[in-house]
């Protein structure tokens, strides 16, 4: 009954290749995220979509999209993978986009070698 | 833009002592929340405490305290009888407006035995 959970919990894969990260939430909440912790720790909003759509979009590479089938799940994708983008990728939730606190998942780990 | 500044990289403290994590702020929004977030060595991410800009009263969750400075944008988090689990990364994170959260860079807790 995890509320919001994200698979795969790790992923290596090649320079170029394509990769997805899915997540879903089972808390009906209205708005999902997905965030990256890069080495630091530091963590940055990528995406949000509120009822199916995006909202915000921050200075994310074009390879990276989002995609939505339903309120419940908000998946990642990433085209011609570089190096870079080894990272901690967090999805996350919550009821509205002011003052309700975000639900994380787990996180994903890619490594790109 | 919003920012969110922890000057303390790294804290330590002897367990069952107090110790206080700094946060600051900067954001043009009237209607925005306060969050302090934990993150263990699991990399899962742990909702502390949360705050509303619009309260006056500092809000506290058993062990954990906030100072809420409004007029200094100052939002810092006192952890008291500090115990072993509490060692982590602790993220503070400002939410208002279309932006979603916005995080600090971490302060490392340590907690000495």
């Amino acid at each position: 009954d995890t509320a919001v959970s994200q698979t795969p919990k790790y992923l290596v894969t090649q320079m170029g290749n394509d990769k997805s990260i899915k997540c879903e939430q089972n808390l009906g909440h209205d708005t999902m995220y997905w965030y990256k912790q890069d080495s630091k720790k530091f963590l940055k909003i990528m995406f949000s979509y509120n009822n199916k759509e995006l909202i915000i979009n921050e200075t994310v590479p074009n390879r990276f999209s989002p995609k939505s089938p339903d309120k419940a799940h908000l998946n990642l994708h990433i085209n011609s993978l570089e190096l870079g983008d080894s990272a901690v990728y967090f999805c996350a939730s919550s009821q509205d986009r002011i003052g309700s606190p975000l639900h994380f998942g787990n996180g994903t780990r890619l490594t790109v070698t | 833009a919003q920012t969110v500044t922890q000057s303390q990289p790294e804290m330590s403290v002897q367990e069952a002592e107090t110790v206080t994590l700094s946060c600051t702020y900067d954001t043009s929004e009237s209607d925005y929340y306060l969050f302090w977030y934990k993150q263990p060595p699991s990399r899962q991410m742990i909702l502390v405490i949360r705050q509303e800009a619009y309260k006056q009263q500092n809000a506290t969750e058993n062990r954990f305290s906030v100072n809420f400075q409004k007029a200094a944008k100052s939002f810092s988090l006192k952890i008291s009888d500090s115990q072993l689990g509490d060692a982590a990364m602790y993220f503070c994170a400002l939410g208002g407006g279309a932006d979603g959260l916005t995080f600090g860079k971490g302060t490392h807790l340590i907690i000495q035995p």
